[in-house]
């Protein structure tokens, strides 16, 4: 089982709808996640941050967390073309000698068509 | 403001060849890290700073090298260039350790090419 995983889709909606993007992590004792979306021929951006159970929102995101069942998604509504982008999913995970890691998915792939 | 830089964005290598990736950034961050991005395999960390004079190897180190002599400039070496080290490489900053992931600036990669 990879550590973090994420369908890699490609995911696709039409404007308006909502776009949701899950992502399962292997590590129960992973404390903080993250969302950056990445598009195509660019670098990464942080989108959310979530650390604790339940939903964070920020404008048109959402991320939920669910501890227990080992996963986080991130939710878009209203989605607009220019949120067609490659969403990674970060974790930081368990200890490895004196650090953690910080364990990347890779990626879903989200098409928003007019 | 520049953020992070790197230099070059696009090169062609031959195997066998040597060069370097410059990374500069102008946020006065500690860390610094370099990745690298292939298709279907994600970002895996090659090496990390968390200040001048201190470097240690993240997931996939070998046939690279790095250095930090100055807070500003973090380069990455590639000696003897193989076609698996065929990748869009990122640099990144911090202002906290990797691993606090909420606070990571890319610069905008450089692709390479071994051929």
């Amino acid at each position: 089982q990879k550590e973090v995983e994420q369908n890699s889709g490609p995911l696709s909606v039409p404007e308006g709808a909502i776009a949701s993007l899950n992502c399962t992590y292997s590590d129960r004792g992973s404390q903080s996640f993250f969302w950056y979306r990445q598009y195509s021929g660019k670098s990464p951006e942080l989108i959310m941050s979530i650390y604790s159970n339940g939903d964070k929102e920020d404008g048109r995101f959402t991320a939920q967390l669910n501890k227990a069942s080992q996963y986080v998604s991130l939710l878009i509504r209203d989605s607009q073309p220019s949120d067609s982008a490659t969403y990674l999913c970060a974790v930081k995970g368990a200890w490895a000698g004196n650090n953690r890691k910080l364990i990347w998915g890779l990626g879903t792939s989200l098409a928003v068509n007019p | 403001n520049a953020g992070v830089t790197q230099t070059p964005k696009f090169r062609i290598l031959k195997i066998g060849q040597s060069m370097t990736l410059q990374c500069a950034q102008d946020m006065n961050h500690n860390y610094m890290y370099w990745y690298r991005q292939d298709p279907g395999m994600g970002l895996k960390l090659i090496y990390y700073s968390v200040g001048a004079g201190i470097t240690d190897k993240g997931e996939v180190p070998n046939g690279y090298n790095v250095s930090r002599s100055t807070t500003e400039d973090f380069p990455l070496r590639l000696e003897l260039a193989a076609p698996s080290q065929t990748s869009v490489y990122f640099c990144a900053t911090s202002d906290r350790p990797e691993v606090s992931g909420n606070t990571i600036y890319f610069g905008e990669g450089s692709w390479l090419t071994v051929v």
